[in-house]
């Protein structure tokens, strides 16, 4: 069975403080692909990063990176010095072998950056 | 402009009565998806299309109805006996094909109100 948590329902910090959102998932696939995806307040879901299950390479773009471990089943987003922009609401979603690009997402990480 | 179109934003419904929801898509995708979306949820996958004249059900298929008579156009259907149909749904495509992983687009959504 595929299953993405993420266990942070809400956080709120500061602005310029740094903010790791967690992603726990499950899947009994040897090939899948995982996904972070922004959903800002009007609605529409914004692709941010997508990384297969055979490169664990951490991945940096600007203010955003992502520490992907196998081990742990663990695909985590920080974002460094938080800005007002970035609050939205977060999801992860995995997608493997047997699922036919059927994606599973979490639940989301409503974040807000405080000025 | 390349993208996804859902239409109406806001579609207020009396109970009892079916309604359509738009979506149109101009990236010569194959694929296609409705979501549905609940406060704490995430999205859960209603209906999906890998091709044209065929879909599958997703996890909460029951009390609605797709079609995909053309590549760009998968409309969904909420009929009566959905009980609960008060939501956000979105509607998403991809390159799409068996065994393709690609990130999937999202549009902007359409928030269906029962009274």
């Amino acid at each position: 069975a595929q299953k993405v948590t993420q266990a942070q329902t809400e956080i709120s910090v500061v602005e310029k403080e740094d903010v790791t959102l967690d992603c726990v998932y499950e899947t009994r696939d040897t090939t899948y692909y995982l996904f972070w995806y922004k959903q800002p307040p009007s609605g529409e879901l914004v692709f941010l990063i997508r990384r297969n299950s055979f490169d664990e390479q951490n991945e940096i773009s600007g203010r955003y990176s992502w520490n992907f471990q196998k081990s742990t089943s663990s695909f985590n987003f920080t974002i460094t010095a938080s800005q007002v922009v970035d609050s939205a609401v977060y999801f992860c979603a995995l997608s493997g072998t047997n699922t036919g690009n059927q994606f599973y997402f979490g639940t989301g990480t409503s974040l807000t950056v405080i000025p | 402009d390349g993208g996804i179109t859902q239409s109406p934003k806001y579609l207020f419904r009396k109970e009892g009565q079916n309604v359509t929801l738009s979506c149109e898509q101009n990236l010569n995708h194959d694929a296609m998806y409705w979501y549905r979306q609940d406060p704490g949820q995430g999205l859960r996958l209603i209906y999906y299309s890998q091709i044209v004249n065929d879909f599958q059900k997703g996890d909460i298929a029951e009390g609605y109805s797709v079609s995909r008579e053309k590549k760009e156009s998968f409309p969904l259907t909420v009929t009566s006996a959905q009980k609960n149909p008060t939501a956000f749904y979105l509607c998403a495509s991809s390159i799409g094909g068996a065994g393709v992983y690609n990130e999937q687009f999202f549009g902007p959504g359409t928030r269906l109100t029962v009274l």
